[in-house]
């Protein structure tokens, strides 16, 4: 079936400095892939997404490219702030009702 | 635009109660319905998903149960509570269609058996 792995932290990085969080999946057919945050205490929010090959989605200073060759569709922000302080999760969706969700990265930001 | 609740935001049960939370959706119709757990500081359970009124499909065999009486409402019930049943219950929905996965999630309720 189809899986999604990302790294599974905690990450904690000081203001201003860049963050990378890695996801790669794997699936059958064409998948859409996700991400979306989760503050404490709050529901997930869909953050950014791509639905085909070397789509870039953005939100909010966030980045993420769909690479078809390496499976991968990593999150990157050139600049966390202390707010982005939260949980993130990777999640591909493909030919089914499903969602397939990675883990959950947390990621603390200190001042 | 289109908007989920979920109610209510905590509660605090005893073991062996009852349970009915309650998830509704305004501004969409025919959605695809999720009911997901997660436990603390772990990732999301898949508990039971509905593409209809009173369709269900359940993910996990154990003590709890969902209904979708009408078709932006979605409840998820247990006749008896245990202990493993604490965490926090995330309802989400998505709209009916070809390459729509996206799902949106609501508030959560927060569910701690004593």
């Amino acid at each position: 079936g189809d899986s999604v792995t990302q790294m599974e932290g905690p990450v904690t990085l000081s203001e201003e400095a860049f963050l990378t969080i890695n996801c790669t999946y794997t699936a059958t057919g064409y998948p859409s892939l996700f991400w979306y945050v989760q503050y404490p205490g709050e529901g997930l929010q869909l953050l950014l997404k791509a639905t085909k090959a070397d789509d870039k989605g953005s939100n909010k200073g966030f980045e993420a490219t769909y690479r078809k060759e390496t499976t991968s569709f990593h999150l990157e922000k050139g600049s966390v702030q202390v707010s982005d302080s939260a949980v993130y999760f990777c999640a591909a969706g493909a030919g089914s009702y499903q969602l397939t969700f990675g883990k959950g990265t947390k990621l603390s930001v200190i001042p | 635009s289109q908007t989920i609740h979920q109610w209510p935001a905590t509660l605090v049960q005893p073991v062996g109660s009852p349970l009915s939370l309650e998830c509704t959706v305004e501004g969409t119709s025919n959605p695809n319905l999720y009911w997901y757990r997660q436990a603390a500081g772990r990732g999301l359970q898949l508990l039971f998903y509905s593409v209809g009124i009173g369709q269900i499909s359940s993910e996990v065999p154990q003590n709890l149960s969902a209904s979708r009486p009408q078709d932006r409402q979605f409840i998820l019930s247990s006749k008896k509570l245990l202990l493993s049943d604490s965490g926090f219950y995330l309802c989400a929905w998505r709209a009916q269609g070809i390459m729509k996965y996206e799902q949106y999630f609501g508030p959560g309720t927060r569910l701690t058996v004593t």
